[in-house]
């Protein structure tokens, strides 16, 4: 069973502050990995991909890759009100015949004005 | 990028009724799924709807109770039949347009709801 593991929060930063959300895997042989934001009522939104080894950075964002853990995290630097929603962290289905999205089950962060 | 269409964005039916959900895409995708999102959970792959062939069906989710359609590369539709208060949740339709490397794009989601 492929399974993608999150800390459920909820997770309280104050505006400005860096939120650091992370994310397991069990399948050693995914590939790649996405992280969702998805506001209450709404569908999920990509923040961001990693494919390799290391840190990506996009903007506020940064995602973390160690597969040799099979860790990914997520930082958002200066967060600010409008970065509160859950997050979503999703593995390729690795062997999987019809390439879906295995998601976890969110880590629901809150950024304190 | 691709455009979703998903309707209806929410619907309150009556226990043992049928409710079809409509999802067309701006341009043709090879995958699309139909996943389900109970209140505060996850969401969970129902099926793979492949076109011109029988979807593809995740462990606990069986065609006689979500009946799927993919009569082409840019739609589908997904039955929830006989419906009991357990099936109300959102139902999300999503697109992938290429492999492994590419992001995975939804639909605004159906909220369903079964009185």
């Amino acid at each position: 069973q492929k399974e993608v593991e999150q800390n459920s929060g909820p997770l309280s930063v104050p505006e400005g502050a860096i939120a650091s959300l992370n994310c397991t895997y069990s399948d050693r042989g995914s590939q790649s990995f996405f992280w969702y934001r998805q506001y209450s009522g709404k569908s999920p939104e990509l923040i961001m991909f990693i494919y390799s080894n290391g840190d990506k950075e996009d903007g506020r964002f940064t995602a973390q890759l160690n597969k040799a853990s099979q860790y990914v995290s997520l930082l958002i630097r200066d967060s600010q009100p409008s970065d509160s929603a859950t997050y979503l962290c999703a593995v390729n289905a690795y062997g999987g015949s019809q390439g879906n999205l295995i998601f976890g089950k969110g880590t629901k962060l809150s950024v304190k004005p | 990028s691709a455009v979703i269409s998903q309707k209806p964005s929410r619907d309150i039916c009556q226990r043992g009724t049928s409710l079809t959900i409509q999802c067309q895409v701006d341009s043709q995708v090879t995958m699309m799924f139909w996943y389900r999102q109970q209140p505060g959970q996850s969401l969970t792959l129902i099926a793979t709807a492949n076109q011109g062939s029988e979807a593809t069906y995740e462990s606990g989710f069986v065609i006689d109770k979500f009946p799927i359609s993919r009569p082409n590369l840019t739609f589908s539709t997904l039955t929830v039949s006989n419906m009991s208060p357990e099936d109300s949740s959102i139902y999300l339709c999503s697109v992938r347009a290429g492999g492994a490397d590419t992001e995975a794009f939804f639909g605004q989601g159906t909220r369903l709801t079964v009185v």
